[in-house]
């Protein structure tokens, strides 16, 4: 089975400073993927960016990039140039070649400050 | 449509009742997802439906929650004799044919309330 674990449940930030929020997850599959989705206060669920676990490279996405750690099974999403418009919950997610269901963590509430 | 589509937005039932809300996914999409959200928490997993495949069913909380899928594509999720702990943010999400690492898009939800 799959867990996706965020120990973060609040994290605040100023902006223009960068953050980084944390996840960590567990599978016994070769084959999968990894995401962050963002759910403003609006609750639209909006991807960020996804990572192939078959891929080395760590993915980025303009001020969003990760930090895929495999063995350690470590997924962080780092947010530079944090804007008042990045303040949401943050959930990483996963999903297995197998498994085809995507399971979240518990989230992570990001407030960016003035 | 252009994307996933819920409907209502928001439902205020009183205990007891049966309600339906409705997900129409994204054109072409063969995977649907329900999830559900309790305020200000994470994503509760109900159900799976892929393509003509039996739906993966292991997240409904109790017999009183069921989900369709007709002619794989709209979906309906009815909940029976309504609780108060059944009031959250429903949530659906589809993605093309549920290819691993393939991108759901989520709806805006429907928003349950229970009186």
């Amino acid at each position: 089975a799959q867990t996706v674990t965020q120990s973060q449940p609040e994290m605040s930030v100023q902006e223009a400073e960068t953050v980084t929020l944390s996840c960590t997850y567990d599978t016994s599959e070769n084959n999968y993927y990894l995401f962050w989705y963002k759910q403003p206060p609006s609750r639209q669920m909006i991807l960020v960016i996804r990572q192939e676990a078959y891929k080395q490279q760590n993915a980025t996405e303009n001020r969003f990039s990760v930090n895929f750690q495999k063995a350690a099974k470590s997924f962080s999403l780092k947010i530079s140039d944090s804007q008042l418009g990045d303040t949401a919950m943050y959930f990483c997610a996963s999903i297995t070649g197998t498994a085809s269901k995507l399971t979240f963590g518990t989230g992570t509430r990001l407030q960016v400050t003035l | 449509g252009a994307g996933v589509s819920q409907s209502p937005s928001n439902k205020v039932t009183e205990k007891g009742k049966d309600v339906e809300l409705r997900c129409d996914p994204i054109s072409g999409h063969t995977a649907l997802y329900w999830y559900r959200q309790s305020l200000g928490q994470g994503l509760e997993f109900l159900i799976y439906f892929q393509g003509n495949s039996a739906p993966d069913k292991s997240g409904l909380p109790s017999d009183r929650f069921s989900a369709e899928r007709t002619g794989g594509s709209v979906s309906t999720l009815t909940i029976q004799r309504t609780q108060q702990e059944d009031s959250a943010v429903y949530l659906c999400a589809s993605s093309f044919q549920g290819r691993s690492g393939t991108e759901a898009f989520f709806g805006q939800g429907t928003r349950l309330t229970v009186v």
